[in-house]
């Protein structure tokens, strides 16, 4: 069974500029979560999608930061203009279960890296 | 209100010593409790959870965790250090809140393992 991907894994935007972020969750897992990890800062919250549907996006930053996740299958991030302070690692995590989700396990992906410059 | 403290951002051991992270939680309700663990350039991988049902947790690895309620604690620990367990660990939380569910991290605790 393949793992929840993500792409790409590193990115290198200058300030201003736009970077979109996937994440393929594992199939069939109806729970999708972003989250980030800025450097040396604790892994924070983004948003969690059940299907299509944002269930929760109370951790994301400001409206420069925009997820979609169309058809309930793969998810993008989108960051647009990137800032300095938006450079950090992005995790995607997928899990199973019903309408909450964060019960259970949830998988993660390897992470993008973005910096920008 | 949800929160996870890891009292050690660093933790030391000489391969083949005991290993112990330690975790406070704090939580309105009874929540879910995992330790995941990353090791560099990959992914976080669970070792363990609890959701209510044994307070000694075992885990992949060798780890376990006890859920002490009294205490508010979720310590990770592990009876031998090897050195393929120096990675960072995170202690998660996940638990009801007004209109839905929250996971929250700790800060990481970062394990070095000496040869």
């Amino acid at each position: 069974e393949a793992g929840v991907t993500q792409f790409p894994s590193h990115s290198v935007i200058e300030k201003g500029q736009t970077v979109t972020l996937r994440c393929d969750p594992i199939s069939g897992h109806d729970n999708l979560y972003w989250y980030r990890r800025v450097m040396g800062k604790e892994i924070k919250f983004l948003l969690h999608f059940v299907k299509e549907s944002k269930q929760d996006e109370s951790g994301m930053p400001n409206n420069r930061f925009l997820a979609e996740r169309t058809g309930g299958t793969y998810s993008t991030l989108k960051v647009q203009p990137a800032e300095l302070e938006d450079s950090g690692v992005y995790f995607c995590a997928s899990s199973q279960g019903g309408r909450w989700g964060t019960e259970y396990e949830q998988y993660f992906g390897p992470g993008t890296r973005l910096t920008v410059t | 209100a949800q929160s996870v403290t890891q009292l050690d951002s660093h933790v030391s051991v000489s391969e083949g010593t005991p290993v112990l992270l330690r975790c406070n939680y704090s939580s309105s309700y009874s929540p879910s409790l995992f330790w995941y663990v990353q090791h560099p350039n990959k992914g976080l991988q669970l070792l363990l959870k609890y959701t209510s049902a044994a307070t000694l947790v075992k885990g992949i690895n060798g780890f376990e965790a006890e859920f002490k309620k009294s205490e508010t604690s979720f310590h990770l620990t592990k009876p031998s250090a090897h050195m393929s367990d120096a990675a960072e660990y995170f202690c998660v939380v996940s638990g009801p809140y007004t209109g839905g569910f929250k996971t929250i991290f700790g800060a990481g605790t970062r394990l070095f393992v000496k040869a």
